[in-house]
């Protein structure tokens, strides 16, 4: 299974909005409303900040949203904080039964 | 509050086999959830290596699965990992976790993570 593709990198200032996208497929992004988000400071677990497309988990600021169009599924983080300096991954479901990661992206607050 | 705790050597041959295990507190590791291993090579993202159930049912990446075996230890709530034939490829920091819903697998636990070195 080959991971999703999500860009590099990504940077905004505070108080500025920034979108990460994750593309994959019909087998897995585009056929399913299995993905969910994780963000990752560097000597730290992963934290799930989105799951079944949108959804937030207790805890998880309003700032962070998540919507899918077709193989497509994005990340919008509002209001930028400097605490959001982090590397962030999707993850979904496949047609095989299995679970993929995106690349991750790293997003610097400028 | 659940917690998840990995240990096994940090250090392992190569052509060896790597060993973690995983011990959860907070939650049975008879209930509901399936429990997963988790990646992270050095300068790389993230990789799902696999999942079991503790009815023993597994799960497993395809591009790793004549490799990889996983095993739970309902007496003591813990589940295992063991990835045989390792090579300098396979050092990375390994995270279990539990999924909180299945078939979508959403990790809302994770272990702190292991670093493990494939070096002779």
């Amino acid at each position: 299974q080959s991971a999703l593709t999500q860009p590099a990198s990504v940077s905004g200032s505070p108080g500025q909005s920034i979108t990460i996208s994750c593309t994959g497929t019909t087998n897995d992004v585009g056929g399913y409303n299995y993905v969910a988000w994780y963000q990752k400071h560097p000597d730290k677990a992963p934290k799930l900040i989105l799951y079944g497309v949108s959804n937030r988990p207790a805890g998880v600021s309003i700032r962070f949203s998540g919507s899918k169009s077709g193989n497509t599924a994005s990340l919008t983080i509002s209001g930028l904080q400097a605490d959001d300096e982090a590397d962030y991954y999707c993850a979904s479901y496949t047609s095989a039964s299995t679970l993929v990661f995106g690349g991750g992206t790293k997003l610097t607050v400028l | 509050q659940v917690h998840l705790q990995e240990s096994g050597p940090g250090l392992v041959k190569p052509s060896g086999t790597l060993s973690l295990t995983c011990a959860v507190s907070g939650a049975s590791i008879s209930g509901t959830n399936w429990w997963s291993w988790v990646r992270q090579s050095p300068g790389k993202g993230l990789e799902w290596i696999g999942e079991i159930y503790h009815s023993g049912i597994t799960n497993y990446n395809p591009s790793l699965k004549s490799r990889v075996a996983m095993s739970v230890d309902k007496s003591r709530n813990q589940f295992s990992l063991n990835l045989t034939s390792v090579t300098a490829a396979d050092t990375a920091v390994y995270f279990c976790a539990r999924a909180k819903g299945w078939p979508q697998r959403d990790f809302d636990y994770w272990g702190q993570g292991a670093l493990v070195t494939v070096s002779s």
